[in-house]
């Protein structure tokens, strides 16, 4: 019941930018999108979260289209560190969230 | 300092048995989670517990019987063990309840698997 489409698997060269793409089609006016990521072996690890305006902090950007359908995370600089699976989850704002993460995209950086 | 710890990180226990699973979280938050992870890796929540009292109850078998003696612990109680059963419990925290500009820590997991 995952309301995100994301592609299985990405490749991206170490010290370029890994551009991380989400459709959200269905999402509604109050719903946030947020990203984690899952390290091997480790637990989900937020990233950042946005509603409608691109956003940035020490870890990545978020670029949200204008019609909020669909989004795209942005590692500026991909380090071997950040290979992982990526979870682009939209959510509404306030109350109890069942939320589910989708199967996500595995990012693989490659020396 | 771990924010969110679990234990056991590994566990395995055959069919049938009773097997807790215990969380602590140092972060001073109000809630806390249960999610499970399956072998596709969907994780899923199963149980959310805000200042110890239930807020969200998915449909997990009644085998499964969260504890929280206090707001800083979350333990998850596991009876009659299934095969079924087997996947990576992840407790987690945040200080508002839910997704909304709230920021959830993780744990690093804990690994059943049930023979």
């Amino acid at each position: 019941d995952a309301k995100t489409t994301q592609p299985p698997s990405m490749d991206c060269a170490e010290g370029r930018a890994a551009n991380l793409p989400c459709n959200h089609s269905t999402i509604s006016g109050n719903e946030y999108v947020y990203w984690y990521r899952q390290i091997h072996s480790q637990g989900p690890q937020y990233i950042i979260h946005g509603l409608k305006n691109n956003e940035t902090n020490e870890m990545a950007s978020l670029i949200i289209t204008e019609d909020r359908k669909s989004s795209t995370l942005i590692l500026p600089h991909a380090t071997l560190r950040d290979t992982a699976v990526y979870y682009c989850i939209v959510s509404p704002s306030g109350g109890y969230q069942k939320v589910t993460f989708g199967t996500g995209t595995k990012l693989q950086v490659i020396p | 300092d771990t924010a969110v710890s679990q234990t056991p990180k590994y566990l395995v226990t055959q069919m049938g048995n009773d097997k807790s699973i215990k969380c602590e979280q140092n972060l001073g938050h109000d809630t806390m989670y249960w999610y499970k992870q399956d072998s596709k890796k969907f994780l899923k929540i199963m149980f959310s517990y805000n200042n110890k009292e239930l807020i969200i109850n998915e449909t997990v078998p009644n085998r499964f019987s969260p504890k929280s003696p206090d707001k800083a612990h979350l333990n998850l109680h596991i009876n009659s063990l299934e095969l079924g059963d087997s996947a990576v419990y992840f407790c987690a925290s945040s200080q508002l309840q839910g997704f909304a500009g709230n920021t959830i820590y993780f744990g690093e997991g804990s690994w059943l698997t049930v023979v």
